[in-house]
């Protein structure tokens, strides 16, 4: 089946950079997209952008692009989005989640909390 | 900037059918959008219900359907639970690569 693991929670400085990370398995994977969504402390789901693994290609939302990067490492399944110039509204949860084919996010992994704070 | 427009929030009884709407701020929703619906809960990561409008993801019972109701997506919950209950949300694809969530409907099943 599959699974999405992502890292552990991250406290950074406003200014700073973060890079979470997402295992994959159970599937191929640079069979699929993998989205980034994000979601601020009582907010909705925001879209980062998608990271095709099969090439490395990348579509970022227009707000975050110039200051998010998303790559991927395919000898160990695991896909990689780094935040920069941390401000203290980049504190939110953020979740990987594979496509199902249709372009959209359809397996999650569990979210990442970074906070944001001096 | 197009804003994909949802109900901020709802309430039914249980038992009950209720009906969540999916649009757009400019421009009708269709199956081109490949509308999807996740159901969160608090602290838990959003779970898939439906996707490409009207397919159930492994596991969703069928009292949660998708479709097109005139210009806008739509989830019809019936026979509602307590463990309904939830926020649910919308999203579309837009084209070019681009993917827009709504802004959410929280359920409330009392």
């Amino acid at each position: 089946q599959v699974q999405l693991v992502q890292s552990g929670a991250e406290v950074k400085k406003p200014g700073a950079s973060v890079k979470v990370s997402c295992k994959a398995s159970g599937y191929t994977f640079t069979g699929y997209y993998m989205h980034w969504v994000r979601q601020a402390p009582g907010q909705g789901l925001e879209w980062v952008g998608w990271i095709n693994p099969n090439g490395g290609a990348t579509n970022y939302a227009q707000k975050f692009q110039g200051w998010v990067t998303m790559t991927r490492d395919t000898s160990i399944s695991t896909a990689y989005m780094e935040l920069s110039s941390l401000k203290s509204d980049d504190t939110a949860v953020y979740y990987c989640a594979r496509d199902l084919g249709n372009n959209l996010p359809g397996y999650w992994g569990q979210g990442t909390l970074v906070t944001v704070s001096s | 900037q197009t804003v994909v427009t949802q109900e901020p929030s709802f309430s039914v009884s249980p038992g009950g059918t209720v009906t969540l709407t999916c649009g757009l701020s400019s421009g009708s929703v269709s199956t081109s959008h490949y509308p999807g619906w996740y159901q969160q809960t608090p602290g838990q990561a959003p779970r898939t219900l439906i996707y490409s409008t009207k397919t159930r993801s492994s596991g969703v019972p069928d009292r949660f359907s998708g479709t097109i109701l005139g210009n806008k997506a739509a989830l019809t919950i019936t026979g509602a639970q307590a463990d309904d209950q939830s926020d649910y949300y919308c999203v579309l694809y837009m084209g070019r690569g681009i993917v827009l969530f709504g802004g959410g409907t929280r359920l409330t099943v009392l």
